[in-house]
């Protein structure tokens, strides 16, 4: 699987989006780019998930550059309670096999 | 309710003891994997299995032993030869069979203490 390179860390105003960026520079072209999110002490939430389109969801939205070889998740109006760790993974959907996770971006929303 | 279920939440053992922390799912999926998690630290993957009665090691794997027998069932041994046990344990599942979405899902997690 294609490792992934996030910023270890980002801070965001409540009420702002919150745009974070990951790279992918080795991703396969049958490789889907994935991002979850881990509260303290809690087990990873899967966020969204897409191929080579722009995704949206009820809660977040997911960019792909052309390329691929990069994406932004964008938290649209960051509240308090999405203060936690953020993970960007590429994998397959099928036969997944190793499914590795770097150390994410630790993104905290202050008031 | 479908999901992963892991237990204990908390496990305590002694210095030179194994261990067995349990994972199940629900969920029909396929896929299962077992991860290690350290103080301000990412996850590490320690096994995974993509199928019943077969299982691959992850990155960390040296010191921990598993088994995939059912399909709902992926347990994870920590053996004493597992050098530094102490960390936080997480499961996950995925259904690894195709179509639009292969999302892993996770279990609780299991702290383990070893004293």
């Amino acid at each position: 699987d294609a490792k992934t390179t996030q910023p270890p860390s980002m801070d965001c105003a409540e009420g702002r989006a919150a745009n974070l960026p990951c790279n992918h520079s080795t991703i396969s072209g049958n490789e889907y780019v994935y991002w979850y999110r881990q509260i303290h002490s809690q087990g990873p939430q899967y966020i969204i998930h897409g191929l080579k389109n722009n995704e949206t969801n009820e809660m977040a939205s997911l960019i792909i550059t052309e390329d691929r070889k990069s994406s932004t998740l964008i938290l649209p109006h960051a509240t308090l309670r999405d203060t936690a760790v953020y993970y960007c993974i590429v994998r397959r959907n099928t036969n997944a096999g190793k499914s590795t996770f770097g150390d994410g971006t630790t993104l905290t929303v202050k008031p | 309710d479908g999901g992963i279920t892991q237990s204990p939440k908390y496990l305590f053992r002694k210095e030179g003891q194994n261990v067995t922390l349990s994972c199940e799912q629900n969920l029909n999926h396929d896929a299962m994997y077992w991860y290690r998690q350290d103080p301000g630290q990412g996850l590490r993957l320690i096994y995974y299995s993509q199928i019943v009665n077969d299982f691959q090691k992850g990155d960390i794997a040296e010191g921990y032993s598993v088994s995939r027998e059912k399909k709902e069932s992926f347990p994870l041994t920590v053996t004493s030869a597992q050098k530094n046990p102490t960390a936080f344990y997480l499961c996950a599942s995925s259904i690894n069979r195709g179509g639009r979405n292969n999302e892993q899902f996770f279990g609780p997690g299991t702290r383990l203490t070893v004293l």
